[in-house]
């Protein structure tokens, strides 16, 4: 049993370079999110997911696109990488109901150069 | 505007002492309040969860209480490891399908010898 694996752990991008972070769980949650973690702040989500084939924005959106074609993935793209963007993106998910644990993936920590 | 608040921003303790980290929220409709540890370079583990109706919760050496009519939660940890060096996080949910966490910026740990 896996849990939430995210590809990949580290990553340098050049500045307008694309890419996506893919999200992976084997817990048939329906629930997935995405964060990023900065220093002195606390995780701030940037898309969420409720179920195959549906997706919704968060605090912080711009930038990233998001999809969820398998229920088992949930993949963070950024179409027009900026330094901005350098960070520290973790990937989670649950059960549906109020009061399911969230577990969270081990982080992709990217660098915009 | 939901928000989480911590206190203190980091704390220094001797092994085997106790401590207590405080939690102060404004998060409404208020569903569930959790308590995470990160350790340094890994995604967040969740340590409790307490809905509206619960007061206490123990996992451990952890015991984390809270009082829904002043918004605030503590996190009290017994006799400190040094593995309990890390990042606390408290985080609230609201009460709304598919919710998102709302976290707080985290307590910094640390247990010396």
């Amino acid at each position: 049993n896996a849990g939430v694996t995210q590809t990949p752990k580290f990553r340098v991008l050049k500045t307008g370079q694309s890419m996506t972070l893919l999200c992976a769980q084997d817990m048939n949650h329906e629930y997935m999110y995405w964060y990023r973690q900065d220093p002195g702040m606390g995780l701030r989500l940037i898309h969420y997911s409720v179920g195959e084939g549906t997706t919704a924005k968060g605090e912080v959106p711009d930038g990233y696109n998001v999809s969820r074609l398998k229920k088992q993935n949930f993949l963070l793209g950024l179409e027009s990488a900026a330094p901005s963007q350098t960070s520290v993106y973790f990937c989670a998910s649950r059960k549906t109901g109020e009061n399911t644990e969230a577990f969270f993936g081990q982080g992709t920590r990217l660098t915009v150069v | 505007k939901n928000q989480v608040e911590q206190s203190p921003q980091s704390l220094i303790i001797l092994e085997g002492k106790n401590c207590t980290l405080q939690c102060n929220y404004t998060v409404s409709p208020f569903s569930n309040l959790r308590w995470y540890k990160q350790d340094t370079g890994r995604g967040p583990v969740s340590l409790t969860i307490m809905t509206f109706s619960e007061n206490t919760k123990s996992n451990g050496r952890y015991t984390a209480t809270l009082d829904a009519d002043t918004k605030q939660s503590s996190l009290h940890i017994t006799a400190s490891q040094l593995s309990d060096s890390a990042s606390y996080i408290c985080v609230v949910s609201a009460y709304q399908a598919g919710t998102a966490l709302i976290f707080g910026k985290g307590t910094t740990l640390s247990v010396s010898s």
